[in-house]
């Protein structure tokens, strides 16, 4: 069974730093590229950002809203995704949710196709406020 | 940025009526669609990828359409399960951005 359980909201000062995770199972995490998509109270999705796997270079890529706060990280050796957020701000009060990234796809072990956006945490919720 | 621009944001429906939802998107996408559905205090859920391919598992009463900037997410015939709030997403390029959602009800 598929699971992506995320960890670490939380409330937080304005300014203030939070790293959540996000421990995948079920499926073969180093071949997936993983995003981070926000909902905040109310709103819409967010696409946070994104970074691919280490084959294909493990590069990041960010929302203009959290680039140069905002880190993501992954630990294949442990199966998790990580988001390093820094000098918060209240707009980034919102629920944060892994995800298989949200485009092309991946190969599991077993040689299915994994379809970008098809697995979802159930979120973690982030509050910035003083 | 691409902006997707998805009509209309709420709609109320009778079970069994046929319910469209469009999504435009500011520039040709090709078919870079995905479409999710999000029930309340859940996370979003797959339906239609590559703008017309329906994923495993989901009902056959739901179908994507489109290709260039204009897309269509259709339920055939509403079931008050499908009661959601729908969000197109282009896969064309990042940022990944999203339409603004629908908000389905039924009568």
């Amino acid at each position: 069974e598929v699971q992506l359980v995320e960890s670490g909201g939380g409330l937080v000062k304005p300014g203030g730093s939070l790293r959540l995770s996000c421990a995948a199972s079920g499926f073969t995490f180093s071949n997936a590229w993983m995003s981070w998509v926000r909902q905040a109270p109310g709103k819409g999705l967010e696409w946070v950002g994104h970074i691919k796997s280490n084959t294909d270079g493990g590069t990041k890529d960010y929302a203009a809203a959290v680039k140069g706060r905002f880190t993501i990280s992954r630990d294949d050796s442990k199966n998790t995704l990580y988001l390093q957020m820094s000098s918060l701000k209240t707009d980034d009060t919102a629920v944060y949710y892994c995800t298989t990234d949200l485009a092309g796809f991946f190969y599991d072990s077993d040689n299915s196709r994994v379809m970008g956006g098809d697995y979802w945490g159930q979120g973690t919720l982030v509050t910035v406020s003083s | 940025d691409i902006r997707m621009t998805q009509s209309p944001s709420s709609l109320s429906a009778s079970a069994g009526d046929r319910v469209t939802i469009t999504c435009r998107a500011s520039r040709s996408i090709d078919s870079s669609v995905n479409w999710f559905q999000q029930k309340a205090g859940k996370a979003p859920k797959l339906l239609v990828y590559a703008a017309s391919t329906l994923q495993s598992g989901v009902p056959l009463r739901f179908s994507g359409s489109g290709s260039g900037t204009d897309f269509t997410l259709t339920i055939t015939s509403l079931q008050p399960e499908d009661c959601a709030t729908y969000y197109c997403q282009q896969s064309y390029w990042t940022p990944w951005t999203f339409g603004q959602g629908t908000k389905v009800e039924i009568k």
